[in-house]
C-alpha cells in the first residue's frame, strides 16, 4: 500500500530534551515536506526537500532541522524542544505538482 | 503575511444543502490550487486540484470554481451528506515545492 509513514503517533518529553520524528514513504517521491497543525492556524510549512540532500527552509523552520539522505526518508529533528513547539506534525510527500502530495497520519506532541 | 485566506471557518449545512467554501490568494505565482479533506485523528487528504487555465472542475459532489481575475476559488459540495462532515482546506501551490494552506473551514452537515 502506497503510504506516508510517521512515527510516532504520540509523543510526550520535556524541554530541552532532543528528539526525532520519523518519516518514511514508499512511493518513490522525489518531494517530502513537514507542516505543523495549529488550531486557528492551519497547516504551516516547516521544511521542504526536493530530492536527496536538496533541503530548504519552510514558513516557519525555526527550532527544527531536517536532513534527507534518503529518497524514502525525512527526518523531522527538534535539537531543544520548547512548550511553543507542542504542536500536530505531518510528514508529506508529492511525485510532482499535478498529484499533490500525500500525507502521514500525524504525529501529535507535547512539550512539557 | 497570510498567502492564501480561507472562508468560512466553520459552516453548517443541512443534508442535501450545498456547501460553499471559499478562498482567495495574492501571489500571481501560485498555479495548483488543491482542496484537501481532513477528518478527526487522520492526515489531510487531496480532494480536487485545479490549474489556473480553468475556470471550473467537477468530480461527483466537488465542484471547484475559479476566477483568476479575481485570484478567488471556491470549492462545492452538493447534495451534502452527514459523512462530508470535515475540514476541508484549500492550498496553492508554486513549482514544485511550496503548498500554501488556508486556515480550514470546519463543516458540519446535519442529518
Amino acid at each position: 500500500e502506497a503510504q506516508v509513514t510517521q512515527n510516532p503517533r504520540y509523543l510526550i518529553t520535556v524541554t530541552g530534551k532532543k528528539l526525532t520524528v520519523t518519516c518514511s514513504q514508499n512511493m518513490n517521491h522525489e518531494y517530502m515536506s513537514w507542516y505543523r497543525q495549529d488550531p486557528g492556524l492551519g497547516l504551516r510549512q516547516i521544511y521542504y526537500s526536493m530530492n536527496v540532500e536538496v533541503t530548504d527552509k519552510g514558513d516557519v523552520p525555526e527550532g527544527y532541522k531536517v536532513s534527507r539522505k534518503e529518497k524514502r526518508n525525512f527526518p523531522l529533528i527538534l535539537e531543544s524542544p520548547s512548550p511553543n513547539q507542542t504542536s500536530l506534525y505531518f510528514c508529506a510527500s508529492s511525485q510532482d505538482r499535478v498529484y499533490g502530495y500525500t500525507f502521514g497520519s500525524g504525529t501529535r506532541l507535547t512539550v512539557v | 503575511q497570510q498567502q492564501v485566506k480561507q472562508s468560512p471557518q466553520s459552516l453548517i449545512v443541512q443534508k442535501g444543502g450545498i456547501s460553499i467554501i471559499n478562498c482567495a490568494y495574492e501571489n500571481t505565482a501560485f498555479d495548483y490550487f488543491p482542496w484537501y479533506q481532513q477528518f478527526p485523528g487522520k492526515g489531510p487528504a487531496l480532494l480536487i486540484a485545479i490549474r489556473p487555465d480553468v475556470s471550473e472542475k467537477k468530480e461527483g459532489r466537488f465542484t471547484i470554481s475559479f476566477n483568476k481575475s479575481a485570484k478567488q476559488f471556491s470549492l462545492h459540495i452538493m447534495d451534502s451528506q452527514p459523512g462530508d462532515s470535515a475540514t476541508y482546506f484549500c492550498a496553492a501551490r508554486k513549482g514544485y515545492s511550496t503548498l500554501t494552506f488556508g486556515k480550514g473551514t470546519m463543516l458540519l452537515v446535519s442529518p
